[in-house]
C-alpha cells in the first residue's frame, strides 16, 4: 500500500548549521509533494512544495530537492534558527487519489544553542 | 484575518457520548478535511469535503460523522462507536483537492 515515511524520527543540529530532512515515498503515481512544519500544540504549517514535474524548488531558507527516480524527497534548511524547532512532516498526493494526502511520521529538528 | 478557527482547544467525552468539533474557515476554500493525530505519529484522514453538501471517507472514518451545509463550515461528531476517541483532531482546507492545506490550530479530545 501507500506509504511515505521519513528517515530519522528525531534530528539534533548546532544554531547556525545546515539541516536535511530526509522522506521515502512508495507511490510512483504521486505527483504532488508537500513539507509541513508543526510546533508544539499547534496545527502545521505549511513551508514549501514540489510537483513531479520539478527536481528542486527554492524558498526562504528552505530548499526541497526531489528524486523520482529513487522515490526520496528532502528538506533542506539553511543556517537554523531555534525557531526552526518543530516536527517535519512531508506528505503526497496523486490527481488519481484527489482529496487524500498520505503524511509521514514526522521528524523531530531540535536547534541547540 | 483570514483562517481556519477549530473549537474548542480542548474537549472530554463522557463514555457513551457524542460530542461535536466545530471548524470554521473565511478563507473561501471549497475544499475541507479532518484529521486526526495520536501521539508521535502522522496525520491520518478522517472525512473530506470537496463541496458544500457533498463529503467522503478517509481513511479511518468509522465512528465519526460530518456535514458540509455551508462552504464555511465543516463539524465533525465523534460518536459513541468510536472506542478510542483520544487524540488531536485538526482540521484543514485547501482551494482545490489538490492544493496545499491550511490547517486550524486542532481540538485536543480526551476520555474521562
Amino acid at each position: 500500500g501507500e506509504s511515505v515515511g521519513l528517515h530519522l524520527p528525531t534530528l539534533s543540529v548546532q544554531e547556525g548549521d545546515n539541516s536535511i530532512i530526509n522522506c521515502a515515498y512508495s507511490n510512483s503515481a504521486s505527483d504532488y509533494f508537500i513539507w509541513y512544519k508543526q510546533e508544539s500544540g499547534k496545527g502545521p504549517q505549511f513551508i514549501i512544495d514540489i510537483r513531479s514535474n520539478m527536481d528542486k524548488r527554492q524558498g526562504q531558507r528552505v530548499t526541497v530537492l526531489l528524486n523520482k527516480t529513487v522515490k526520496h524527497l528532502s528538506l533542506q534548511i539553511a543556517a537554523t534558527q531555534p525557531g526552526d524547532s518543530a516536527v517535519y512532516f512531508c506528505a503526497e498526493r496523486s490527481d488519481t487519489n484527489a482529496g487524500k494526502s498520505t503524511f509521514g511520521d514526522g521528524t523531530t529538528l531540535t536547534v541547540k544553542p | 484575518d483570514g483562517g481556519i478557527t477549530q473549537s474548542p482547544k480542548y474537549l472530554f467525552r463522557k463514555e457513551g457520548q457524542n460530542v461535536t468539533l466545530s471548524c470554521e474557515q473565511n478563507l473561501n476554500h471549497d475544499a475541507m478535511y479532518w484529521y486526526r493525530q495520536d501521539p508521535g505519529q502522522g496525520l491520518r484522514l478522517i472525512y473530506y469535503s470537496q463541496i458544500v453538501n457533498d463529503f467522503q471517507k478517509g481513511d479511518i472514518a468509522e465512528g465519526y460523522s460530518v456535514s458540509r451545509e455551508k462552504k464555511e463550515s465543516f463539524p465533525l461528531t465523534v460518536t459513541s462507536a468510536q472506542k478510542n476517541p483520544t487524540a488531536f483532531y485538526l482540521c484543514a482546507s485547501s482551494t482545490t483537492t489538490n492544493e496545499k492545506l491550511f490547517f486550524g490550530s486542532g481540538t485536543q479530545l480526551s476520555v474521562l
